[in-house]
């Protein structure tokens, strides 16, 4: 059974630090693209960042590129969002995802999310 | 990035019902569009893939349909499960992959 079990979540003040983790299991994580998407209270679905397989190729939306840095552990079949800088607009679920069916690809497996508030 | 429209916002809707969501990117994505599903305090679940392809384990009563900028998703007969919040994704030209603002589907 593919499960992705999402840790981290927490208050932090504006300008801190957090990292989120995604353990996955139940497929061969090192074979797959994975991304976070975000959701803020009440609104809707946000595209945050993904990386390749291998770590090597990442991107990022705007509002959070220079700040938030994805990363992966094919050895511990764990994916990673360092967030830094952070602002009260950040403060949102965050989701991670695996990408499925290669250029026309979905997120079929989602993690549960991790609430990150930030605040003074 | 290519902004998708969804309408509309809010629909109630009875049990048995059929419904039409609609979905309108801001250029032609093909069929690079997906549907998705949520629940308050749950995750998204993936309905509908490429546009009108059943994601394994879906109820066949729903069903899409579109390409190019049009998109549709239709439920057959609505079931109290399928009250929830429906989400339509572009990943025609990514990053970054965009989403719709969400219809919520209410009970009438």
């Amino acid at each position: 059974e593919v499960q992705l079990v999402q840790s981290g979540g927490a208050v932090i003040q504006p300008g801190g630090s957090l990292r989120l983790s995604c353990e996955a299991s139940g497929f061969l994580f090192s074979s797959y693209w994975m991304h976070w998407v975000r959701q803020a209270p009440g609104k809707g679905l946000e595209w945050v960042s993904r990386t390749n397989a291998d770590g090597r190729i990442t991107d990022y939306a705007d509002a959070v590129k220079g700040r938030f840095s994805i990363s992966r552990d094919n050895a511990k079949n764990t994916l990673y969002l360092q967030m830094g800088r952070l602002r009260a607009e950040d403060t949102a679920i965050y989701y991670c995802t695996r990408e499925f069916g290669g250029r026309m690809y979905y997120f079929d497996y989602w993690g549960q999310g991790s609430l990150v508030t930030v605040s003074s | 990035d290519i902004q998708m429209t969804q309408s509309p916002s809010s629909l109630s809707a009875s049990v048995g019902d059929r419904v039409t969501l609609t979905c309108r990117a801001s250029q032609s994505i093909s069929t690079y569009l997906n549907w998705y599903q949520q629940k308050p305090g749950k995750a998204p679940r993936l309905l509908i893939y490429a546009a009108s392809n059943l994601q394994r384990g879906v109820p066949s009563r729903f069903s899409g349909s579109g390409s190019g900028t049009d998109f549709t998703l239709t439920i057959s007969s609505l079931q109290p499960e399928d009250f929830a919040t429906y989400y339509c994704q572009q990943n025609y030209v990514a990053p970054p992959d965009t989403f719709g603002q969400g219809t919520k589907l209410e009970i009438k």
